[in-house]
């Protein structure tokens, strides 16, 4: 019962570099989000999936894209990372309806040098 | 805009000790509310969560009751344990069908022995 799963967990990247974060669901669930959690900040949502096809921004979307590739991937790029977005990154997911809690997976880890 | 404030940590108890994490929130409309539990090094997980006022949510031993007259919803339980220690996140659903969360900053439990 996987769940969320998250890769890599461990990142360390040079300033400039560009990085994918993936994100895969076996929960059939139709709606997937990207945070980050930095210390003394919560969590902030980045970009969110409502269903398959869509994709919106958050409340912190500058220097990352995403791609709903599937109902059961979300991915998250950096196309130039900066060390402001040194972080842990989060990916969830939920069912659509009612009050259905999201679920989140372990984190990416990513340190930018 | 939606915000939630929970009490600063760290917060350091006894085994056995009672504990109260406040959360109050500041919403338009009857958001629904939640309690998410952090494990080292893990994900978040869903607590517990109330979708209406003077509801209770329970599980594990936490409790925490919606409170729309005083815009709060704080954690409690009356007899901690070690495993207990983690972060907490008091949230809010922020977003209709989209169902955005908007947490607080989180708050640091540690219990010792």
């Amino acid at each position: 019962n996987a769940g969320v799963t998250q890769t890599p967990k461990f990142q360390v990247l040079k300033t400039g570099q560009s990085m994918t974060l993936q994100c895969a669901q076996d929960m059939n669930h139709n709606s997937m989000y990207w945070y980050r959690q930095d210390p003394g900040m919560g969590l902030r949502l980045i970009y969110y999936s409502a269903s398959e096809g869509t994709t919106d921004k958050g409340e912190v979307p500058n220097g990352y894209n995403v791609s709903r590739l599937n109902k059961r991937e979300f991915s998250l790029r950096l196309e130039s990372a900066a060390p402001s977005q040194t972080s842990v990154y989060f990916c969830a997911s939920r069912m659509t309806g009612g009050d259905q809690p999201q679920h989140f997976g372990d984190g990416t880890r990513l340190s930018i040098l | 805009g939606n915000s939630v404030t929970q009490m600063e940590g760290p917060v350091t108890l006894s085994e056995e000790a009672f504990l109260t994490i406040n959360c109050t929130y500041t919403a338009t409309g009857y958001p629904s509310l939640f309690w998410y539990v952090q494990y080292p090094g893990e994900g978040l997980q869903l607590l517990l969560k109330a979708t209406k006022a003077d509801d209770k949510g329970s599980n594990k031993g936490f409790e925490a009751t919606y409170r729309k007259e005083t815009t709060s919803f704080h954690l409690e339980k009356g007899s901690v344990q070690v495993s207990d220690s983690a972060v907490y996140f008091c949230a809010l659903n922020s977003g209709g069908s989209n169902y955005k969360l908007t947490f607080g900053k989180g708050t640091l439990l540690t219990v010792n022995p």
